[in-house]
C-alpha cells in the first residue's frame, strides 16, 4: 500500500512558467513533510520542508502548500528555468514532535519535471 | 553545512565478491544513518535503518546477511553487499540524520556495476 501518492508522474512547463506538484498521504501520524531535487546520476538534495501547523512555507522560487484536512501537500516553482529540470519527490515520516523513534521517510514514485527554454 | 559524502562514487565488481561502500557525514553527528537502493527512473527503496551502535534494522524483503551495515561512528556507516551477483547492481544512496532534527541529507550515491 503506498502512503504517499505523488503526482503527474511527469511534467513539461516552459520557461517562466509555474510548475505544481502534488502529493497526497493516508497516515495521519505523519508530521514531517519534505521535498528533494534530483538530478541524474546524483543524490536527493533536500528543497524545502514543512510541518503540519504551517499551511504554506516559501523558499526563493518553491513554495509548499499544505492542506491537512485533505492530507495534501504540493510544490510550487515559480518562474521555472531550465536548469530545474530534474526529478522531484515528496515524502513524509513521524518525527520529533510527535515522538517519532525511527524517522524513516515515505517517499513519493517522483516528478519527472523538463522545463523547456 | 550538512554535507554527506560516499565513497566511493562508483565501483564494477566480478560476480561473488564483496564490495564495501562507505558513508559519513562531514560536518554533523549523525544518531541515524539510513540507506537507500533505486533503480532507474524510480523512486527509492529504504533497506535499513542505523544507530550509532546498535545493529542495524533491516526493512522487509531486504538480506541482512548480504548487505551488512556497521553504523561503527556518530559520523561513518558502511554497507558491505557480500557475494554480489549482477541483480544486486543498483545506485545505493545513503541519508544522515543530525541529532535533534528531522532531516535526513542524502549522500552523492555509489553506482554499482557487477559483472
Amino acid at each position: 500500500q503506498q502512503q504517499v501518492k505523488q503526482s503527474p508522474q511527469s511534467l513539461i512547463v516552459q520557461k517562466g512558467g509555474i510548475s505544481i506538484i502534488n502529493c497526497a498521504y493516508e497516515n495521519t501520524a505523519f508530521d514531517y513533510f519534505p521535498w528533494y531535487q534530483q538530478f541524474p546520476g546524483k543524490g536527493p538534495a533536500l528543497l524545502i520542508a514543512i510541518r503540519p501547523d504551517v499551511s504554506e512555507k516559501k523558499e526563493g522560487r518553491f513554495t509548499i502548500s499544505f492542506n491537512k484536512s485533505a492530507k495534501q501537500f504540493s510544490l510550487h516553482i515559480m518562474d521555472s528555468q531550465p536548469g530545474d529540470s530534474a526529478t522531484y519527490f515528496c515524502a513524509a515520516s513521524t518525527g520529533i514532535r510527535s515522538g517519532g523513534s525511527n524517522y524513516k521517510l515515505t517517499f513519493g514514485k517522483g516528478t519527472l519535471l523538463t522545463v523547456n527554454p | 553545512g550538512a554535507v554527506v559524502s560516499q565513497h566511493p562514487s562508483w565501483v564494477i565488481c566480478k560476480s561473488g565478491t564483496s564490495v564495501k561502500i562507505e558513508c559519513r557525514s562531514l560536518d554533523f553527528q549523525a544518531t541515524t544513518m539510513f540507506w537507500y537502493r533505486q533503480f532507474p527512473k524510480q523512486s527509492l527503496m529504504l533497506m535499513a535503518t542505523s544507530n550509532e551502535g546498535s545493529k542495524a534494522t533491516y526493512e522487509q524483503g531486504v538480506e541482512k546477511d548480504k548487505f551488512l551495515i556497521n553504523h561503527a561512528s556518530l559520523t561513518l556507516s558502511t554497507l558491505t553487499v557480500t557475494s554480489a551477483h549482477p541483480e544486486d547492481s543498483s545506485f545505493y544512496i545513503c541519508s544522515a540524520r543530525p541529532r535533534g532534527s528531522d532531516t535526513q541529507y542524502f549522500g552523492p550515491g555509489t553506482r554499482l556495476t557487477v559483472l
